[in-house]
C-alpha cells in the first residue's frame, strides 16, 4: 500500500540530546513536509521541500534540521537549540506544490523530552 | 491577525444528525485553496474536502460539503448523518498562490473543532 511512514511512533529522549525523526513516502510525490503540533493548536509548519536536495525554513524552523537526500526520505532532526522539543511532530507530502493539492500525512511521532 | 480562525473549540452533535463546524478565514489574494482535514485521537491528519477561490460550485465529497461563502470569507464544513466514528478533532486549512507559476503559500491551519458524536 502507497503512504507515508513515520517511526518511531513516541520517543524519549534527555533534555540536550538531538534526535532524529524519520519520515518515508512511496507515494512518488516530489514535496514534503515537517509539522508540529501542540495540545490544543493546529499544525505549524517547520521545513518543507519541493524536491530532492532542495528544502526551505518554515514558520518554526529554529532549532530543526532536514536532509532531502532522497525522494521518498525526508528526515528531521530536533537539535539541542530547540527550547520546547516535546510535542507531536506530522511528516506530510504531496505531488507538488499546486494549490489544490492535498497533502497526505503519516501516523505522527509523538515526542517526549525529559 | 489570524489567517484561519475556528471559533467552536468543541461541538457536540446527535448520532444521525447533521452538523455544522464553522470556518473563516482572512486573506488579500485573490487565488486560494480551503481545506478540510480530521484528525482522530491516533493522530493521523486525514483529507476530507477542498475548495478552491474560484470554484463556482461548493465542494461535496460523500457526506461532506463545504459551504463556501466568499463575500464573508467563510468556508464551514457540514457533516451529514454524523457517525460514532466521527468523532474527532476537525482542522480548517488555507493555502494561497496560484496553480502553476506563481508563488504558492504554505498550508496555514487553525486551531481546531473537537466534535463528539452521542449515540
Amino acid at each position: 500500500d502507497g503512504g507515508i511512514t513515520q517511526s518511531p511512533k513516541y520517543l524519549f529522549r534527555k533534555e540536550g540530546q538531538n534526535v532524529t525523526l524519520s519520515c518515508e513516502q512511496n507515494l512518488n510525490h516530489d514535496a514534503m513536509y515537517w509539522y508540529r503540533q501542540d495540545p490544543g493548536q493546529g499544525l505549524r509548519l517547520i521545513y518543507y521541500s519541493q524536491i530532492v536536495n532542495d528544502f526551505q525554513k518554515g514558520d518554526i524552523a529554529e532549532g530543526y534540521s532536514v536532509s532531502r537526500e532522497k525522494k521518498e526520505s525526508f528526515p528531521l532532526t530536533v537539535t539541542s537549540a530547540q527550547k520546547n522539543p516535546t510535542a507531536f511532530y506530522l511528516c506530510a507530502s504531496s505531488t507538488d506544490r499546486r494549490r489544490d493539492n492535498e497533502q497526505f500525512f503519516g501516523p505522527g511521532t509523538r515526542l517526549t523530552v525529559l | 491577525a489570524q489567517k484561519i480562525t475556528q471559533t467552536q473549540p468543541g461541538m457536540f452533535v446527535q448520532e444521525k444528525e447533521a452538523v455544522t463546524l464553522d470556518c473563516t478565514y482572512d486573506t488579500s489574494d485573490p487565488s486560494y485553496g480551503l481545506f478540510w482535514y480530521k484528525q482522530p485521537s491516533s493522530g493521523e491528519m486525514i483529507f476530507l474536502i477542498y475548495q478552491g477561490s474560484y470554484d463556482q460550485q461548493n465542494a461535496t465529497e460523500g457526506r461532506y460539503s463545504l459551504n463556501f461563502q466568499k463575500a464573508r470569507k467563510s468556508a464551514n464544513l457540514v457533516i451529514s448523518a454524523s457517525q460514532l466514528g466521527d468523532s474527532a478533532m476537525y482542522f480548517c486549512a488555507m493555502r494561497e498562490g496560484q496553480d502553476y507559476g506563481g508563488s504558492q503559500g504554505n498550508l496555514i491551519f487553525g486551531k481546531g473543532t473537537k466534535l463528539s458524536v452521542k449515540p
